[in-house]
């Protein structure tokens, strides 16, 4: 079936390095995808999306990379703060407004 | 601009009882959808709503059902709570697909747990 998945659990990193968080999707279908960061006790955030016909999207200190070749996805934060820190989701979305999740990523950042 | 309110936050329901979550969407918002998140099955679909009608569903069973009022205010409703149905529901808005984005939105959601 459709599923989106993440390759790392967990990421630890440096205060002031960069971070790069990865997602495989199956679905080569899906042509919206975005990134959600989840703070405990929180709903979802987004943080940027990018549609299928890119391949490259940039926002504040955060860089999203579409390869639709291998159906792969990275959210990319430079600079990392410890504000952060919190689990990060991929999302797909195929046909109508349903999205699918990623299993997620937890992000530590260390001072 | 204020963002989704749900309520309630929190809820402790017990077994064969049934339960009603409100979601109300952003302003000028006209599709709502809603998710249950557990740390098992992570985030995953359950339906969505636009101008009252629903327009998607998640692989739920029957006792999970929603609707949408001319307000764009939403209700999902659980019957026959079942010890698994413990988790955080979130509710997300969008302007719908006839604005041409996907963006959605999501709420605080509703600690629901069931003894």
């Amino acid at each position: 079936g459709e599923s989106v998945g993440l390759h790392l659990p967990t990421l630890s990193v440096q205060e002031g390095d960069n971070s790069i968080i990865n997602c495989a999707y199956s679905n080569s279908a899906s042509d919206y995808f975005i990134w959600y960061k989840q703070e405990s006790g929180k709903g979802p955030q987004f943080i940027i999306d990018i549609r299928s016909n890119m391949d490259k999207r940039q926002g504040q200190r955060v860089t999203v990379l579409l390869n639709k070749t291998v159906k792969h996805l990275s959210l990319q934060i430079a600079a990392t703060q410890p504000g952060d820190s919190a689990v990060y989701f991929c999302a797909e979305k195929a046909a109508g407004n349903k999205l699918t999740f990623g299993g997620g990523t937890r992000v530590l950042v260390k001072p | 601009k204020a963002g989704v309110t749900q309520t309630p936050r929190y809820l402790i329901k017990t077994r064969g009882q049934q339960v009603t979550l409100s979601c109300s969407p952003i302003s000028g918002h006209r599709s709502v959808s809603w998710y249950q998140q557990t740390p098992g099955q992570g985030l995953q679909f359950l339906f969505e709503y636009f101008s009252e009608t629903q327009r998607n569903k998640g692989n739920f069973p029957g006792r999970f059902s929603g609707r949408q009022f001319s307000n764009s205010r939403s209700e999902m409703n659980v019957s026959t709570l079942e010890l698994g149905d413990s988790a955080l529901y979130l509710c997300a808005s969008s302007t719908g697909p006839t604005q041409g984005t996907y963006e959605q939105y999501f709420g605080p959601g509703t600690r629901l747990t069931v003894t």
